[in-house]
């Protein structure tokens, strides 16, 4: 079982807020990623890490940032927030050690921006 | 570049039938398999994951998935449905590299009925 958490679970806020959204694990596991799903859709990648200081692009755009200053945890941050933005954010990590190494998902964070 | 094709947004099955999902991927290299179950206003949950070796593949919940790679296909069966399977499931497909992204395909949602 994986040990991933995610907070806020639940985020109702305001256009033209920052938001960050936080996600920790437990593992020690160097690839970390954010994906977003719109309701009843599927799941986009649109930040990955390979470890500490490191950051990419996923495959959908996204005006969000994230950091990777320590392995265990990788924020998600919206520096204005807009409707558009509404989703579900998804947070995940898995182990490089291992081929075909298993991705776990945190439970993930819905963001409603009004 | 990899993709997932998941036959059919939803399927309605009656409780101790049989349940198959299906999904076809494609993909330039032999591929990483994974199928992952949704609960409403959850995370994902990896049920299971065909790497190498044996073609067919033994999850969680009486899950079991055949990799056929002359089909190209990764179904997902369960001999019985039961009502807590009512979920959304979504086929996955991992590249070979460094990164280890998941491309998911865009979920099956299974309705069981009584």
């Amino acid at each position: 079982e994986a040990d991933i958490y995610q907070t806020p679970r639940y985020l109702v806020i305001g256009t033209g807020k920052k938001i960050t959204l936080e996600c920790s694990q437990t593992m020690g596991h160097d690839k970390m990623y954010w994906y977003q799903q719109d309701p009843g859709m599927e799941l986009h990648l649109i930040h990955y890490s390979y470890g500490v200081n490191s950051t990419e692009k996923g495959d959908l755009s996204s005006e969000s940032t994230v950091s990777r200053i320590r392995t265990e945890h990788f924020p998600l941050t919206l520096e204005s927030a807009r409707p558009s933005h509404t989703s579900q954010y998804l947070c995940a990590s898995s182990d490089p050690a291992y081929p075909g190494n298993t991705i776990y998902f945190g439970e993930g964070s819905w963001l409603t921006v009004v | 570049a990899q993709s997932v094709t998941q036959l059919g947004s939803h399927v309605s099955v009656s409780e101790g039938a049989l349940v198959l999902l299906r999904c076809n991927y494609s993909s330039s290299v032999p591929p990483y398999l994974f199928w992952y179950v949704q609960y409403p206003n959850q995370g994902l949950q990896l049920l299971l994951k065909y790497t190498t070796g044996a073609t067919l593949v033994k999850g969680i919940n009486g899950f079991e998935a055949e990799f056929k790679k002359s089909e190209t296909s990764f179904h997902l069966t369960k001999p019985s449905a039961h009502m807590s399977d009512a979920a959304e499931y979504f086929c996955a497909v991992s590249d070979t590299g460094t990164a280890s992204k998941l491309t998911f395909g865009t979920g099956t949602r299974l309705q069981v009925t009584l």
